[in-house]
């Protein structure tokens, strides 16, 4: 099992809509969750991060946290074809530091 | 801010040579990464260092080596360069391991 699971997707919504990304991971006691947005050709940028169980919400992006499932999901609502890209989902993991393990990424098309 | 600068965006090496990337951040981060990322394989840790001269193997180090002198400047070495290494390679830094990265731009290597 990967530490850390995201649909590959691609995943299409159309312009104005709820886009929902998942992820899933393995280690019971991670404690830091993170999720980043990555433009083709670019390098990672944070979008929000969440360490406590419910929703936190930014803008029109909420992250959702369960620890009791081991999972956390983005929400974005009002999806905007400038949204488009692939979004990594970032967990402290099992390494010796502790340090991010970051699943492979979903691929999010926004269309106008 | 956090700035994290690294020294190419391009860079084009031929097999068996030795490489150096350069990876320079500004806000004083002892904790500094280096990941290589591949369609598909997502972001894969190669080397970490949470101090000056300090290094952690990641996931994937064999082939690589790392140096960090000073603390604001972590370097990935390419001893002999090898085609299968041709990837985007990405460097993070952070206050804590388990804490938010940021990232550079990343340097898009090509090995002939």
């Amino acid at each position: 099992q990967k530490e850390v699971e995201q649909n590959s997707g691609p995943l299409s919504v159309p312009e104005g809509a709820i886009a929902s990304l998942n992820c899933t991971y393995s280690d019971r006691v991670s404690q830091s969750f993170f999720w980043y947005r990555q433009y083709s050709g670019k390098s990672p940028e944070l979008i929000m991060s969440i360490y406590s169980n419910g929703d936190k919400e930014d803008g029109r992006f909420t992250a959702q946290l369960n620890k009791a499932s081991q999972y956390v999901s983005l929400l974005i609502r009002d999806s905007q074809p400038s949204d488009s890209a692939t979004y990594l989902c970032a967990v402290n993991g099992k390494g010796s530091a502790r340090q991010l393990t970051f699943g492979s990424g979903t691929q999010l098309t926004v269309l106008p | 801010d956090v700035k994290v600068t690294q020294s190419s965006r391009y860079l084009v090496k031929r097999t068996g040579e030795k490489v150096f990337l350069e990876c320079v951040q500004d806000m004083d981060h002892e904790n500094m990464f280096w990941y290589r990322q591949d369609p598909g394989l997502g972001l894969r840790l190669i080397y970490f260092s949470y101090d000056v001269k300090m290094k952690e193997k990641g996931d994937i180090p064999e082939g690589y080596s790392v140096s960090r002198e000073k603390k604001e400047r972590f370097s990935l070495i390419l001893e002999s360069a090898s085609t299968n290494q041709t990837s985007m390679y990405l460097c993070a830094s952070s206050p804590r391991p388990s804490e938010t990265q940021y990232f550079g731009p990343g340097t898009r290597l090509t090995v002939l």
